[in-house]
């Protein structure tokens, strides 16, 4: 079956220490996408990329890092300059980056930073 | 700049009822795409709908409807005869085609949290 992956699921780290989200998708969708989830709020969006080896920065992306080296895999890194890291994550992608493709989203990654 | 406004934080209902979910949105563009996104308690997004901001036609599947009316900004979604499974937080979301294809993601309203009691 075809869809996005995340891994792992839920996620603890400590202060101070870097974190990478996993996320996968076999749709053969060009465009993917991270978005930020805190609770009682909407999504906002980290990093968004339109093809291998190119990505953007969203709206909150200061203490965020991707790449995108292959086109099934855009995995982002939570780094220690992230001052409020603690949030649900979810990863998605679209068959290309068009205002009117509807994204498809993976289940989510729970970071919790003790 | 967009914004979505999804005004009811939480709605409670006893199965059966029907209940209408808000949105509103603002655009400086002619041109953008409306969406709605269900969350159940797992955490993924389900898609829902997607309208074109040129087609005002209602949509109707299955017990679920969607209301969008340009004059007022608004795209609402009614359920009717709710049900247990449709408890979960629904997000409006907003996307404008002016900035070459959706450079800039999905704009989301905070969600509505819904719950249906048996």
């Amino acid at each position: 079956d075809g869809g996005i992956t995340q891994s792992p699921k839920y996620l603890f780290r400590k202060e101070g220490q870097n974190v990478t989200l996993s996320c996968e998708q076999n749709l053969n969708h060009d465009a993917m996408y991270w978005y930020r989830q805190d609770p009682g709020q909407g999504l906002r969006l980290i990093y968004y990329s339109q093809i291998v080896n190119d990505f953007q920065k969203g709206d909150i992306a200061e203490g965020y890092s991707v790449s995108r080296e292959k086109k099934e895999s855009f995995p982002l890194t939570v780094t220690s300059a992230q001052k409020n890291p603690t949030a649900f994550y979810l990863c998605a992608s679209s068959i290309l980056l068009r205002a009117y493709n509807e994204q498809f989203f993976g289940p989510g990654t729970r970071l919790t930073v003790l | 700049a967009q914004k979505v406004t999804q005004a009811q934080t939480e709605i409670s209902v006893v199965e059966k009822e029907d209940v209408t979910l808000d949105c509103v949105y603002e655009t400086r563009d002619t041109t953008y795409y409306l969406f709605w996104y269900k969350q159940p308690p797992s955490g993924e997004l389900v898609f829902l709908i997607r309208r074109n901001s040129f087609d005002e036609q209602n949509e109707i599947s299955g017990r679920y409807s969607w209301n969008f009316q340009k004059s007022t900004s608004s795209f609402n979604f009614t359920i009717t005869a709710s049900q247990v499974v449709d408890s979960a937080v629904y997000f409006c979301a907003l996307s404008d085609g002016a900035s070459g294809g959706g450079a800039d993601g999905l704009t989301f309203g905070k969600g509505t949290h819904l719950i249906i009691q048996p």
